[in-house]
Formats: structure tokens, C-alpha cells, sequence
């Protein structure tokens, strides 16, 4: 059971949009339509910004979006923001009611 | 109102043992799956192993199987994490996560604020 590889960091500037990557196997991501993404800022639990795939919860800004190809994950933030600087993570269903994580990426709003 | 509290802050010596908590409220705790994460200082989130409160199934991450066990108390909504004889190894935030459907074990929707254990000499 390995990590899902994400780019170690992205940046971006104010208005723009990024990408997020998110490469499992087809074990994980590729088998389920449950990935999940997180932001964590310093000091704070992770907080869930899209579930299975595309779907957000209430309360998210509609500005964060996610899709699937394959074997690839990938979340879209667009319209960058200063206060979406932070840590992201995704996280796969993997069979058997396991989890796997993503290595996390660093978005710097520049 | 969906809730996870876990319990507070710990300070350890190697060799000892501990048993930390995460409580859920605002939903049928039984009929949910509860995971465990561990976020080492710096660096990322670790999935240790998941309970199911229904039945106390327990599925552990190979990285930590034989190192942590995880289990449960349905009657106070209660999960647990503990450690028989922990290491400086073991320093680390630790977070219990829950998935958004009840009786599936897909990746978490709600978390906890998070325990954090430090094991120094």
C-alpha cells in the first residue's frame, strides 16, 4: 500500500487558476470514485474540500473542483485566493475499508 | 452538528503506555466507520487502521499493524488509539476521521481537532 504521489508543490498568483495531481494504481484511485481532498493550514486539522471525487460540501467555495481520469486525481482551484494558501492532501479508498494518503502539496499564493 | 472531540495533549517517557479518545456526537455512532491518521511533525497524513462501531471490525495499515491498537466503546461513542510501550518515534499528531456515509469505509468527510502526543526523555 503506497502513497499517492503528488507534486510536492505548486504556486500560482491572485485570480489564477492551479491544478493539484494525484497519481494512485489501479488498486485505488483508479478502482474507486472515492477520493476525498483536504486543506490544512499550519496548526489546524484538515478539513475536507471535495469527497468522491467531485462532490463538495456545503459551505465550500465553489471556486474548488475535482475530477478523475484513471488512474490521476486532480483538484482545480481557480480564482486563487491569498487565504488558499496552505497544504493539500488527497486520499483514495484502496479496498478492504482502507485508506491511502497522498504525500501532500504546498500551494503558495504568490 | 457532526462532532469528533478527542481527548487532550500528552506527555510521555519511552516505554510507556497510552490510550488516547475520540468521541463522537450529532450522529448514529454505530453505524459508522472510524479511522485513525498520524501527522508526524513536518511532513504528512499516515493512515493507521479504521474500527467499524457496529461490530468493532478493525482493519490496520501494514506500517502499523502490531504497533497500535485501535478499538472502541459503543455504549459512549467512544474510539481509542492506544500504544503499549511508545517511542520518541511515536511524536506526533494523531486525528480520528469520519467517512461521510454510515456503514462504508470511504475516504473521511469530519476529523477531530486532533491529540497531540509527545514521547521524549
Amino acid at each position: 500500500q503506497s502513497a499517492l504521489t503528488q507534486p510536492a508543490s505548486v504556486s500560482g498568483s491572485p485570480g489564477q487558476s492551479i491544478t493539484i495531481s494525484c497519481t494512485g494504481t489501479s488498486s485505488d484511485v483508479g478502482s474507486y470514485n472515492l477520493v476525498s481532498w483536504y486543506q490544512q493550514h499550519p496548526g489546524k486539522a484538515p478539513k475536507v474540500m471535495i469527497y468522491e471525487v467531485t462532490k463538495r460540501p456545503s459551505g465550500v467555495s465553489n471556486r474548488f473542483s475535482g475530477s478523475k481520469s484513471g488512474n490521476t486525481a486532480s483538484l482545480t482551484i481557480s480564482g486563487l485566493q491569498a487565504e488558499d494558501e496552505a497544504d493539500y492532501y488527497c486520499c483514495s479508498y484502496a479496498g478492504s475499508s482502507t485508506w491511502v494518503f497522498g504525500g501532500g502539496t504546498k500551494l503558495t499564493v504568490l | 452538528e457532526v462532532q469528533l472531540v478527542q481527548s487532550g495533549a500528552e506527555v510521555k517517557k519511552p516505554g510507556e503506555s497510552l490510550k488516547i479518545s475520540c468521541k463522537g456526537s450529532g450522529y448514529s455512532f454505530n453505524n459508522y466507520w472510524i479511522g485513525w491518521v498520524r501527522q508526524m511533525p513536518g511532513k504528512g497524513l499516515e493512515w493507521m487502521g479504521i474500527i467499524y462501531l457496529g461490530d468493532s471490525d478493525t482493519r490496520y495499515s501494514p506500517s502499523f499493524q502490531g504497533q497500535v491498537t485501535i478499538s472502541a466503546d459503543k455504549s459512549i461513542n467512544t474510539a481509542y488509539l492506544q500504544w503499549s510501550s511508545l517511542k520518541a518515534s511515536d511524536t506526533a499528531m494523531y486525528y480520528c476521521a469520519r467517512p461521510a456515509r454510515s456503514g462504508s469505509a470511504t475516504p473521511p468527510t469530519n476529523w477531530g481537532q486532533g491529540t497531540l502526543v509527545t514521547v521524549s526523555s
